[in-house]
């Protein structure tokens, strides 16, 4: 396992679509973390699993986004009816739980076009 | 709410030179502070971590340290090389599960 693994890289899509993207973390790794970059800014917290339980939610994380992780392992983001202003670059990012040490491992991320 | 700010936000040097690269936090209650690299269009490169409890962390030509009392943290680079250009980005880990990020200093190498 070499790391976090986003797919697609990229995506354009029509405004009004739905578009579903996957992470597949570090394999040992219970914790997964979804995040949303515009240009010139930090990433922003979307939400949050542990194992299979969603644990936090981002008030950025509207309703017409969901995201699951079936199993534990795997995750998908969904965006619904999708609007210009969701384009966006979202990261995804595992960690292991080993006391307070939490270091956090990201994927390249996947790029959103809404035209 | 915490605040992570970094300065500066640009910063162009020479190859060779050393440089420190700043980040700023309001709320002192972190589990730790990780420092990130990210090139152009690509994902996040951790480059350290350091807890709350450590003053600083060092690999190769990368220093961090932390004043969490000062709500501080620094990236000294050393003997920069064109290859360290690129967008670096510090996060806190607070009580909650995730990473707060300051905005970035781009940083441009010139050879």
């Amino acid at each position: 396992d070499t790391g976090v693994s986003q797919d697609p890289r990229h995506k354009i899509t029509k405004r009004g679509q739905n578009v579903t993207f996957r992470c597949d973390p570090i394999s040992e790794h219970n914790r997964l973390y979804w995040y949303r970059q515009t240009l010139g800014q930090g990433p922003e917290f979307l939400t949050y699993f542990q194992n299979e339980a969603q644990l936090e939610k981002s008030r950025l994380l509207s309703d017409r986004f969901s995201a699951e992780r079936p199993k534990g392992s795997f995750s998908t983001l969904e965006i619904q009816r999708t609007e210009q202003g969701d384009s966006a670059m979202y990261l995804c990012a595992s960690s292991e739980r080993t006391g307070a040490y939490t270091e956090a491992f990201f994927g390249q991320g996947t790029r959103l076009t809404v035209v | 709410k915490q605040e992570v700010t970094q300065i500066p936000a640009a910063l162009s040097v020479p190859e060779g030179e050393n440089l420190v690269l700043n980040c700023s936090f309001t709320d002192s209650a972190i589990y730790n502070l990780q420092w990130f690299r990210q090139d152009p269009g690509k994902g996040l490169t951790s480059l350290l971590l350091i807890q709350s409890s450590q003053r600083e962390q060092t690999s190769g030509r990368l220093n961090a340290s932390l004043d969490k009392s000062s709500g501080r943290s620094t990236l000294y680079i050393a003997a920069s090389q064109p290859g360290d250009s690129a967008t670096y980005l510090c996060a806190v880990q607070t009580g909650a599960n995730n990473l707060f990020f300051g905005t970035g200093t781009r940083l441009t190498v010139i050879p």
